[in-house]
Formats: C-alpha cells, structure tokens, sequence
C-alpha cells in the first residue's frame, strides 16, 4: 500500500469557526509533511515531523496547528484563518527525514476555502 | 543553497511529438533531483528521482530524465506525448541535511494537442 490519505477532499469554512484536516498513510513512513499549495505555484513546505516529533516549521502562522498523534496519522488544526488562507493542502510521508534521495510520496490534497 | 529552475511556464505539444521539460539546478552538494507530476485537483505523483546510482533515469509513463553535472541540468523526456500526459510538471531538489525538505521549481504546464 503506498497510499497517503487525506479527508476532507473539500472544506469551506469561515474566518471564525474551527477544523483539522487529517492525513494518513500505513507504509511505516516516519517522516510526515504539510504542504500548501496556492493556484498555479509549486507546493510550499509548512511543517515536517520525523519520528512524530516536530522538525521543522516555515514560520507558519500560529493559526494553523499542526499535530502528529501517532506514526501513521498527521493532523492540521486550523482557527481563525484568513481569505488568502485558502489553497490546496497536501499531506506527503517519506520514509526518513534523515535521507534527503528518499521520495515523498503525497496524498490527494484538501482544497480549502475560507469565506 | 539549493535552487532548482525551470525553463518555460507553459510547453505545448502535438500528440505523438517529442516532450521536452527543462530544469537546471544549483547545489553546493551532489543533488538528489525529482520530477513529480500533477493532474488536475489532485496530489503530485513521483515519475522519477537521480540519486547518484545513473545519470540516466527511467521512470514511469515512458519519462526519462537525464543527469548532466557539466550544465546542471535534470530535463525531462518522453519520445512521444500522448494526450493523457497533458498536466503540471514540477522540478525539485532536497536540501542536504534539512529533513528530506523538497525546494520545487515553478513548475511547467504541458498541454497535448491532436
């Protein structure tokens, strides 16, 4: 299975209300990814967690959260987003962190719009 | 640091033609270089990776890529477009020694004509 999940595909939500998005992959992958992705640009790397703990984050704005619950399941909580928030999200797994010619392997993305 | 730039924003081609997708990088380290593909409202799908192993790469769908230290170059080929090839191609590199962290190129829209 080298399958990466994400759900919701679809989610519109507004400035005020709270949601997660949620990823998942079953290869035994211990490195997870948040990608966003806005129309006609390449994916911008958010967070990377290695080994469940957080490794790396792009000075994201403290209204997303991410959270990483156990080695298979990756999470981002977002509260009081903005408009330009909203893009496609994608979720990516690796095998390690630690090895920079390992693939990454993406899920099919959640488009966010925030209204 | 490690950079990777694709030549050309939009390629278009008739179907049965040559595809050629260019893509130069800059690294201080030997790099390890990927194309990955994008369908339409979907995620990117791995087509290749040099990691060192072979200057020529094959990968899925009929792409191959070939390495060339001398003009830094990564392009992708495919002998003969079909109109299913019709989709964003993105470049990258991974950062030596910063969490497998992937630096995309702008990215290229190949679009399939009859």
């Amino acid at each position: 299975d080298t399958e990466v999940t994400q759900t919701p595909k679809h989610l519109v939500m507004g400035m005020t209300n709270k949601k997660s998005l949620k990823c998942e992959q079953h290869m035994g992958h211990r490195a997870m990814y948040w990608y966003k992705q806005k129309a006609k640009k390449p994916p911008e790397l958010m967070f990377v967690y290695s080994y469940e703990k957080l490794s790396i984050n792009e000075s994201v704005p403290s209204r997303f959260s991410p959270e990483c619950p156990n080695s298979s399941l990756l999470n981002l909580h977002l509260h009081a987003l903005q408009p330009e928030d909203s893009a496609l999200y994608l979720c990516a797994s690796s095998p390690s962190a630690a090895t920079s010619s390992y693939e990454q392997y993406f899920g099919p993305g959640t488009r966010l719009t925030v209204t | 640091a490690q950079s990777v730039t694709q030549l050309g924003s939009h390629v278009s081609v008739s179907e049965g033609a040559l595809v050629l997708l260019r893509c130069n990088y800059s690294s201080s380290v030997p790099p390890y270089l990927f194309w990955y593909v994008q369908y339409p409202n979907q995620g990117l799908q791995l087509l290749l990776k040099y990691t060192s192993a072979a200057t020529l790469v094959k990968g899925i769908n009929g792409f191959e890529a070939e390495f060339k230290k001398s003009e830094t170059s990564f392009h992708l080929t495919k002998p003969s477009a079909h109109m299913s090839d019709a989709a964003e191609y993105f470049c990258a590199v991974t950062v030596s020694g910063g969490y497998n962290k992937l630096i995309f190129g702008a990215g290229t829209r190949l679009a399939v004509h009859p």
